[in-house]
């Protein structure tokens, strides 16, 4: 069965400084997609990031990037120049099987960014 | 605008009650899904549709029935609500799925006393 694993139920950074959040997943796919999510307060599921796995390149938004090892199935996120906006829940995500539909999450980590 | 709506967005009803929550995507969408956020935030796939078609039941109990009168609504029932039903229910959709963005709704905080 496919589980995603997410070991820091709780983190913070200081405003403008830079934070890695930790993820680990099983899988016996070679081809797959990993998400990162975000949940704010206010509650809304918003994308943050996508990493396909036959890609070697990281993936990168903006500030958002990853940093994915596919051999020791890690997929960790990092957020450089952390604003006050990305206090919220992360969640790490993929799908448990090839042509899967569904989303297979991790318990996620709740990220506070301190003024 | 409004990608993925659901109504409402707050339920709160007594136990033994029976209520529906509705969810409407706008993006031309061919999958939808519902997921539970229990107290703890965990997440987790309910059922799923595909071009109407129900193509994901996960172990739920037969007191919630998902109804998809066509691709762009996905409907939840749920009957003879318990506590343990307090959640937040999530609708979803993406196009296909495997690496799709599943485009999520404002969520539905069901409150049942």
């Amino acid at each position: 069965a496919q589980t995603v694993t997410q070991s820091q139920p709780e983190m913070s950074v200081q405003e403008a400084e830079t934070v890695t959040l930790s993820c680990t997943y099983d899988t016996s796919e070679n081809n797959y997609y990993l998400f990162w999510y975000k949940q704010p307060p206010s509650r809304q599921m918003i994308l943050v990031i996508r990493q396909e796995a036959y890609k070697q390149q990281n993936a990168t938004e903006n500030r958002f990037s990853v940093n994915f090892q596919k051999a020791a199935k890690s997929f960790s996120l990092k957020i450089s120049d952390s604003q006050l906006g990305d206090t919220a829940m992360y969640f790490c995500a993929c799908p448990p099987g090839a042509g899967s539909y569904q989303l297979t999450f991790g318990k996620g980590t709740k990220l506070s960014v301190i003024p | 605008d409004t990608a993925v709506s659901q109504t409402p967005k707050y339920l709160v009803t007594q136990m033994g009650n029976d209520k529906s929550i509705k969810c409407e995507q706008n993006l031309g969408h061919d999958t939808m899904y519902w997921y539970k956020q229990d107290s703890k935030k965990f997440l987790k796939i309910m059922f799923s549709y595909n071009n109407k078609e129900l193509i994901i039941n996960e172990t739920v109990p037969n007191r919630f029935s998902p109804k998809s009168p066509d691709k762009a609504h996905l409907n939840l029932h749920i009957n003879s609500l318990e506590l343990g039903d307090s959640a937040v229910y999530f609708c979803a959709s993406s196009q296909g799925g495997d690496g799709n963005e599943q485009f999520f709704g404002p969520g539905t905080r069901l409150t049942v006393l």
